[in-house]
């Protein structure tokens, strides 16, 4: 079956870097979304990953390994509205191209 | 601003009760995904439209229905309510369903239902 694993909750500091990784299991890997989404708002898109690498895009970057099925969201000079959850969602042929999340991880900058 | 627009942004009803959600989706797009979170839980996928078509279905119950009109607009409804069904519902869209990259999933503000 398809299963994608990502921590329940991080904290960071202002300022500093995190790193929030996310794991899956899953046929035919079609590519990955990394999505941020704001208490009680809609989720945002921030990257795709199709093939291994790094994506970079401002202070965020994203990292795929599709040989180990894990992928991790970068952070940089993380500011207080970096706050929210980070969702991890992978397409493949063995979910009929559907998305499937992950729950999400909790972000929590502290001053 | 996604490009997706749904209404209503609140929805206070009483349990039994029968309301719709609906959903337009951003221009150009031709699939549209509805989604429940309840309160810090995650993205529960419900179904997908595409082109008018039911494309799949995920977890709905089958007090839940839904359906894509010709002009691409949706509309969810939602029967029998419980208190259960409080939640936020999010419709998204993509242009196409491929699981590229083209099928990125830009989401709506959502629809905050209470169910009393």
């Amino acid at each position: 079956g398809q299963n994608i694993d990502q921590p329940t909750e991080m904290t960071a500091t202002e300022g500093a870097i995190v790193q929030i990784n996310c794991t899956y299991q899953t046929s035919g890997f079609n590519g990955l979304f990394w999505y941020q989404q704001h208490a009680g708002e809609a989720p945002t898109f921030l990257s795709y990953n199709v093939l291994d690498g790094l994506e970079e895009k401002g202070r965020f970057s994203s990292f795929l390994s599709r040989s180990k099925g894990y992928s991790y969201l970068l952070l940089k000079e993380l500011q207080m509205k970096d706050s929210a959850s980070y969702l991890c969602a992978v397409t493949s042929l063995g979910s009929n191209y559907q998305l499937i999340w992950g729950a999400g991880t909790k972000l929590i900058i502290k001053p | 601003d996604s490009g997706v627009t749904q209404t209503p942004k609140h929805l206070i009803t009483a349990t039994g009760q029968r309301v719709t959600l609906r959903c337009s989706p951003r221009s150009g797009d031709l699939s549209v995904y509805w989604y429940q979170q309840s309160l810090d839980q995650g993205l529960q996928f419900l179904i997908q439209y595409y082109n008018g078509e039911e494309r799949a279905k995920g977890n709905i119950l089958e007090r839940f229905s839904a359906q894509q009109f010709p002009d691409l607009h949706s509309e969810l409804n939602l029967s029998s309510l419980e208190l259960g069904d409080s939640a936020l519902y999010f419709c998204a869209s993509s242009v196409a369903l491929t699981g590229a990259s083209t099928d990125t999933q830009y989401f709506g503000p959502g629809t905050r239902l209470t169910v009393l």
